[in-house]
């Protein structure tokens, strides 16, 4: 059982703006960074936002991310096809020493 | 380029042992934390292990805790991950993952994964 809370599902049009939520704890998000993975599935997991609001090289800038007390979000603007996936948030929890992903949101473009 | 490429997987019975291995490449293996994540069937992600670099600090979830251990060598540029006592519920793909360019113990780049099926 995740410790982090996601909605199981959000969608848009192409062009829209989606965002998901990322619910945690103080020993999770409200301490740690956020982190943010896309997964196509059958395919290996991808980083999209590292240290909540920070884009590795690549990831196009209509990912963003941000953090605010124990919550996290993910927003993705100018909605594309390519970008029907299912998005986890993650953070370290120092109350389980470990890493906690949150319960997953599947993305469908409309 | 970063590589990471993960073997051992295969169908084992109930209570018994696998050992998965990942090779690395393209980054300097032994300065970044390393990862085991699984995907169940119709499940989420679910984190497994943490191995720090070069001090080797580990860490567990509940659920491994006291059957899988992690280890790495760093001489051969390679993670392991020990499964003993293995159960139906530890069917899933699991992958391997690397915190470069970070230095931090969150995954960052991860291989494609090897699929452990247990099963009798």
């Amino acid at each position: 059982q995740s410790v982090l809370t996601q909605p199981p599902s959000a969608s848009g049009t192409p062009g829209q703006r989606v965002a998901i939520s990322c619910s945690g704890s103080s020993s999770n998000i409200g301490t740690n960074y956020a982190y943010w993975y896309q997964q196509v599935p059958g395919t290996a997991p991808k980083l999209l936002i590292y240290r909540n609001n920070q884009r590795p090289s690549g990831v196009p800038g209509r990912f963003s991310g941000s953090k605010s007390g124990t919550s996290a979000s993910l927003a993705i603007s100018g909605l594309r096809s390519e970008d029907e996936a299912d998005y986890y948030c993650a953070a370290w929890d120092d109350r389980l020493s470990g890493y906690v992903f949150g319960t997953g949101t599947k993305v469908t473009v409309l | 380029e970063v590589q990471l490429l993960e073997s051992g997987g295969g169908l084992v019975q109930p209570g018994g042992s696998l050992r998965l291995s990942c090779a690395a490449s393209g980054f300097t293996f032994s300065s970044y934390a390393m990862t085991w994540v699984r995907l169940a069937p119709g499940k989420g992600l679910e984190w497994v292990s943490t191995i720090s670099d070069s001090v080797g600090s580990t860490y567990y979830a509940d659920s491994v805790k006291g059957r899988f251990t992690i280890s790495r060598d760093n001489s051969k540029n390679t993670l392991y991950l020990q499964m003993n006592s293995l159960r139906a519920e530890d069917t899933a793909v699991y992958y391997c993952a690397t915190s470069y360019p970070f230095y931090d113990r969150e995954p960052s780049y991860w291989g494609q994964g090897t699929l452990v099926t247990v099963s009798s």
